[in-house]
Parts: structure tokens; sequence; C-alpha cells
């Protein structure tokens, strides 16, 4: 079955250590994007990428980097800088990123990292 | 500034009964509007999605409405069943780009 794997599903830092999320999809979709959830918040946008080798920052990018070297993968690294990196994140895919209307987005099942 | 509002509180209802929840939505224009369900502790999953121009939009026992001079959308479990319970959560999407803007999500728990 296509989809998208998020590993690990929990993960622990020390604060002051980057740390970088895994994803991974087979879905042959050309778009990628890395959301953030915190309790009592909406889904907010840390990067997206519609194509391999691009990228762009969304509404909260600062204290994260990606990278996208191939069509299957897009990991999140989460630096030092992040000032509160507690949170589950969620990674997703598209057919494209040109519209919503015919490409809704798949979801992984998301990696909760606790930074102490 | 641009707002989505998703009723915070959880929606109890009873088996067989249709659940409604509501998005509504301030300073926005969407193209489009897309409902998810998400299970605790996992990704959402995508359900339904309706366009500016529809009044509504079924998919079995969901049903989506869109109402774009109240600035709302409804969606509507009918027979709802205890596996219904989970969280929903609506996107919304101005146009130009498939960069959505989600609602907080309203938890709904159905009782048998």
């Amino acid at each position: 079955d296509g989809g998208i794997t998020q590993s690990p599903k929990y993960l622990f830092r020390k604060e002051g250590q980057n740390v970088t999320l895994s994803c991974e999809q087979n879905l042959n979709h050309d778009a990628m994007y890395w959301y953030r959830q915190d309790p009592g918040q909406g889904l907010r946008l840390i990067y997206y990428s519609q194509i391999v080798n691009d990228f762009q920052k969304g509404d909260i990018a600062e204290g994260y980097s990606v990278s996208r070297e191939k069509k299957e993968s897009f990991p999140l690294t989460v630096t030092s800088a992040q000032k509160n990196p507690t949170a589950f994140y969620l990674c997703a895919s598209s057919i494209d990123a040109t519209a919503a209307y015919n490409s809704p987005l798949h979801f992984g099942n998301g990696t909760r990292l606790t930074v102490t | 500034s641009q707002k989505i509002e998703q009723n915070s509180e959880a929606l109890n209802i009873q088996e067989g009964k249709t659940a409604t929840l509501t998005c509504n939505y301030t300073n926005y224009s969407p193209a489009y509007l897309q409902w998810y369900r998400q299970d605790p502790g996992r990704g959402p999953v995508f359900l339904l999605l309706i366009r500016e121009n529809e009044k509504e939009k079924r998919k079995e026992r969901l049903k989506v409405t869109f109402d774009t001079t109240l600035k709302q959308s409804l969606f509507h479990i009918t027979a709802s069943q205890p596996a219904d319970s989970a969280t929903y959560l609506c996107a919304l999407d101005p146009g130009g780009g498939n960069k959505l803007t989600f609602g907080t999500g309203t938890q709904l728990k159905v009782e048998l």
C-alpha cells in the first residue's frame, strides 16, 4: 500500500541538540509538507516543497531546516535555534502543489518530539 | 486578520443521531474548503472537499455545506456510530497554491 512513513514515532532530545525527523512517501507525489501541531492550535505549516531540490518557508520556518534531494524523501531538522521544539510533527504530501481541488493532503502518522 | 473557528468544546451525541460540526472563517475568500478526520496520535485523513461554487457535497453518511455569504461550512454525519468518534478539522485554501490553513478541530464523541 502506498503511503507516508514518518519515523520515529517518539523522539526525545536534550535542549541544544539538533534532531532530524524522517519522512518518506511512495505515492509518487510531487509536493511534500511539514506541519507542526500543538494542543489548542491548528496545524501550522513549517516548510513545503513543490519539486525536488526546491522548497519554501511556511508560516513558522524559524529554527527549522529541510532538504529535498529525492522525490520520496523530505527530512526536517529541528535546530537548537527553535525556541519551543516540543510538539507533534506531521509530514504530508499531495499530487502537486498548484491547487488543492485536485490534490488533498495525505498525512503520515506523525513524530512526537519532546525536548527537555 | 484571517481566522478559522471551530468549536473547541467536544460534541457528545448518541449513536444514530446526526452530528453537525461548524467551521466559521473571517477575512478569507477561500476557493475550496476541506474536511479531515484525525484520530488520537495519528495524522489527519482527508474526507471531503467542497468548492466555493458548490452548496453541498455528499459522501456516504457525510454531508458538507459551504455558505460563502455566511462564511461558514457545516459538516454532518448521519446515523452516527461510536467509530465516528474523532477530531474533525476544516481547512481552507484561498486558491493559487496548496497551502492550506487548518482550524483547531472539534472533537466528536458518539456514545452508545
